[in-house]
C-alpha cells in the first residue's frame, strides 16, 4: 500500500542551526502539508501546498519557515534559524483531492525534531 | 474561531461501546473527520462527516449535527489495540484542524 515516507525520524540539532525535514508523499496525490505535534499536545496546521506553492499557512510558519519541492517527488521543510520552541514532531501529510471533499489526508511516521 | 472541545481521556472495558464526543465552533465548517494515533505515531484516518447523520466504518461509527455543531466517534465491540488517541478535526477547506485528543484506554 503507497505511504507517505519521511526522514530523518529523529534529528537533535543546535538552536540557531538550519534543519531540513523531507518528505515523500504518495505518488498520484496533489495536496501536500505540514503539521507539527509537541510532545503531549495537539496536531496543529503549519502550511499546505498545491500546484507548486502555500495555499494557506499558520501563524506559527513565519519567516523561519519555508516549503519547497525540489523534485517530482520530495516535499521538504526547512526551519532556518531553530528555537528551543521549535521541537516537536513534525508530520507531512499529502492528499488526492483538497480535504473538503473527503477529509481524509495520509500522514507519515513523522520525523522528531530536538532542539538543545 | 477555530477550537474543537472533546474529552481528554475516556476508559471502557474490552467488547462494551465508547463514545467520544466533540464540538466545534462553526466559521469555515465544511466537515467533521476522526483520526486515530497510537503512542505519538502517524494520525490514521477513521471517518469524515460532511453532512448530517451517521456514517458507519466497521466497528467505527461517526455522527455528526451541524445544526448542534457536535459530532461523535462511536467505537463498538472494543478491542484491546482500540487503545490510543482520538482526535477530531474541523475540514476548513484547505487544512485541518485538530482538537485535543482523546485519550481511550480499554481495560480487558
Amino acid at each position: 500500500e503507497p505511504e507517505v515516507t519521511q526522514t530523518p525520524s529523529h534529528q537533535v540539532t543546535q538552536m540557531g542551526q538550519e534543519v531540513i525535514l523531507r518528505c515523500v508523499p504518495i505518488s498520484n496525490h496533489l495536496y501536500f502539508y505540514w503539521y507539527r505535534q509537541i510532545l503531549g499536545q495537539k496536531v496543529e496546521f503549519l502550511v499546505s501546498f498545491y500546484n507548486n506553492e502555500i495555499s494557506e499557512k499558520s501563524e506559527i510558519f513565519d519567516d523561519q519557515f519555508s516549503v519547497e519541492r525540489p523534485d517530482g517527488s520530495n516535499f521538504t521543510l526547512k526551519i532556518r534559524s531553530t528555537k528551543l520552541e521549535d521541537s516537536a514532531m513534525y508530520f507531512c501529510a499529502s492528499s488526492r483531492e483538497e480535504q473538503g471533499q473527503t477529509g481524509e489526508l495520509f500522514f507519515g511516521e513523522g520525523s522528531r525534531l530536538t532542539v538543545l | 474561531g477555530q477550537s474543537l472541545e472533546q474529552p481528554s481521556e475516556v476508559t471502557a472495558v474490552e467488547g462494551a461501546i465508547v463514545q467520544i464526543n466533540c464540538t466545534y465552533q462553526t466559521s469555515g465548517f465544511y466537515g467533521l473527520s476522526w483520526y486515530q494515533q497510537h503512542d505519538g505515531g502517524a494520525p490514521t484516518f477513521l471517518s469524515y462527516n460532511a453532512l448530517d447523520g451517521l456514517e458507519e466504518t466497521g466497528r467505527f461509527s461517526s455522527f455528526l449535527s451541524r445544526s448542534d455543531s457536535y459530532g461523535y466517534l462511536l467505537l463498538q465491540e472494543l478491542q484491546m489495540k482500540d487503545s490510543a488517541s482520538y482526535f477530531c478535526a474541523r475540514d476548513q477547506g484547505g487544512k485541518l484542524i485538530f482538537g485535543q485528543g482523546t485519550e481511550l484506554s480499554v481495560k480487558p
